[in-house]
């Protein structure tokens, strides 16, 4: 699997649009992008994942560049609540067979939301 | 939310016993997987199922075994644990039917080995 460069931390404002950059240069064609986040020592909460298109849903968007070398996610509105480690991870996972689901976490980014 | 259990959450034992750690799903998804917590190493996979009696290896599997005779059981051992094994455990799962890459991950078990 690609890895993946993000920023140890960030600061947002609460109620402004939180975005974190991921840099997976070295992607391949068949590896989608996902997101997931993790609060506190709670287990990790899948967000939102991409191929080549960007992706919406109701917890977030994803914005990946055209050569799909970097890609962005979108907390619209960044609440408390949002105050979390996001990870980016790239993988091959929908292969299929006993790749399923395989991911390859790295250290993620600190988003603090900040009243 | 996805209906895993972990057992035990919290486990306090000494160096060289033997340790099993229970995951328990209620959704009969076909893959499960075990994973490490530690400062400074984030997620790390230690073993993974993707299939009643059908296991492999993550990047960490040295010092650990497992087992799944049923689908909604996946058991980790640690055969003779040791203070590196020191951690926060989680299971995660998958279906084949939604998204690949999309894992429901459990509460967590806090391993102490003294």
């Amino acid at each position: 699997d690609a890895k993946t460069t993000q920023p140890p931390s960030m600061d947002c404002a609460e109620g402004r649009a939180a975005n974190l950059p991921c840099n997976h240069s070295t992607i391949s064609g068949n590896e989608y992008v996902y997101w997931y986040r993790q609060i506190h020592s709670q287990g990790p909460q899948y967000i939102i994942h991409g191929l080549k298109n960007n992706e919406t849903n109701e917890m977030a968007s994803l914005i990946i560049t055209e050569d799909r070398k970097s890609s962005t996610l979108i907390l619209p509105h960044a609440t408390l609540r949002d105050t979390a480690v996001y990870y980016c991870i790239v993988s091959a996972a929908n292969a299929g067979g006993t790749s399923y689901g395989k991911l390859t976490f790295g250290q993620g980014t600190i988003l603090t939301v900040h009243p | 939310d996805a209906g895993i259990t972990q057992s035990p959450r919290h486990k306090v034992t000494e160096t060289g016993t033997p340790v099993t750690l229970r995951c328990h799903q209620t959704e009969n998804h076909r893959y499960m997987y075990w994973y490490r917590q530690d400062p400074g190493h984030g997620l790390r996979l230690i073993h993974y199922s993707y299939g009643v009696k059908d296991t492999d290896k993550g990047e960490v599997s040295d010092g650990y075994s497992v087992s799944r005779s049923k689908t909604e059981d996946f058991l980790l051992t640690l055969e003779s644990a040791t203070s590196s094994q020191t951690s926060v455990y989680f299971c995660a799962i998958s279906g084949s039917g939604g998204v690949a890459g999309e894992l429901f991950f459990g509460e967590g078990s806090r391993l102490t080995v003294l």
